[in-house]
């Protein structure tokens, strides 16, 4: 499969706890992003990490990349009720026209 | 800026049937996409547009489906005939000079075929 896989497929956490999710690829990219989809919603884009870097922050979230290991972790920090929703990497893989997107991972944040 | 504009948000079908999905991209974006979404399958490309000119169709599923963009402001996704398997939400989104930058999204068509 060309998609990405994330990992965990479901978490659950209290609110205010952090909330770390990871994604694995299998071939070259030149960009990694990170979306969310709230229930019954479009997907929004959360972030965009290029090939050549590591780790990149934006507000509460912080994505890393190791193109080594062909994996990415998004990570929301002290996270809310609100952030309850599916969380899915897409990937630009080198050469394709297009992007992949993974099989999602779902987050509840429990009150 | 209005985003992307999908239509119907629901829509619920007989089998046989002809149905037709509608987008209007954000204006001055040159790329248009159709994904079509499933527990099973995930987030599936099935079309992309360039300029309105489509570039890249392999993802559409048979002949019963088949996509138009007859201006920049204008998209239709079209089943015919319709089936149960199609049962989906099909979303569209658009982008601004890149294939694989920001992807901006509709809220989505859930169709359901019985």
């Amino acid at each position: 499969s060309q998609q990405g896989e994330e990992d965990p497929q479901a978490l659950s956490i209290q609110e205010g706890e952090n909330a770390t999710m990871n994604c694995s690829y299998k071939t070259s990219i030149n960009n990694l992003q990170w979306y969310r989809q709230n229930s019954g919603r479009g997907l929004v884009h959360l972030i965009l990490i290029r090939s050549n870097e590591r780790e990149k922050h934006s507000g509460r979230l912080r994505v890393t990349l190791d193109t080594s290991k062909k994996s990415s972790s998004l990570l929301i920090t002290a996270s809310r009720a609100a952030d309850t929703a599916s969380y899915f990497c897409a990937t630009g893989k080198t050469g394709a026209n297009n992007l992949f997107f993974g099989t999602g991972t779902r987050l509840t944040v429990i009150p | 800026d209005a985003g992307v504009i999908q239509s119907p948000r629901h829509e619920v079908t007989e089998m046989g049937q002809e149905v037709t999905l509608r987008c209007k991209p954000i204006s001055g974006h040159d790329y248009l996409f159709w994904y079509r979404q499933t527990m099973m399958r995930g987030l599936e490309l099935l079309i992309y547009f360039n300029n309105n000119v489509p570039i890249d169709d392999s993802g559409m599923p048979e002949d019963r489906f088949s996509a138009k963009m007859p201006n920049a402001s204008f998209s239709t996704l079209k089943i015919q005939p319709s089936e149960p398997r199609d049962s989906a939400v099909y979303f569209c989104a658009s982008s601004f000079k890149r294939t694989t930058g920001e992807l901006f999204f509709g809220e989505g068509s859930r169709l359901t075929v019985l």
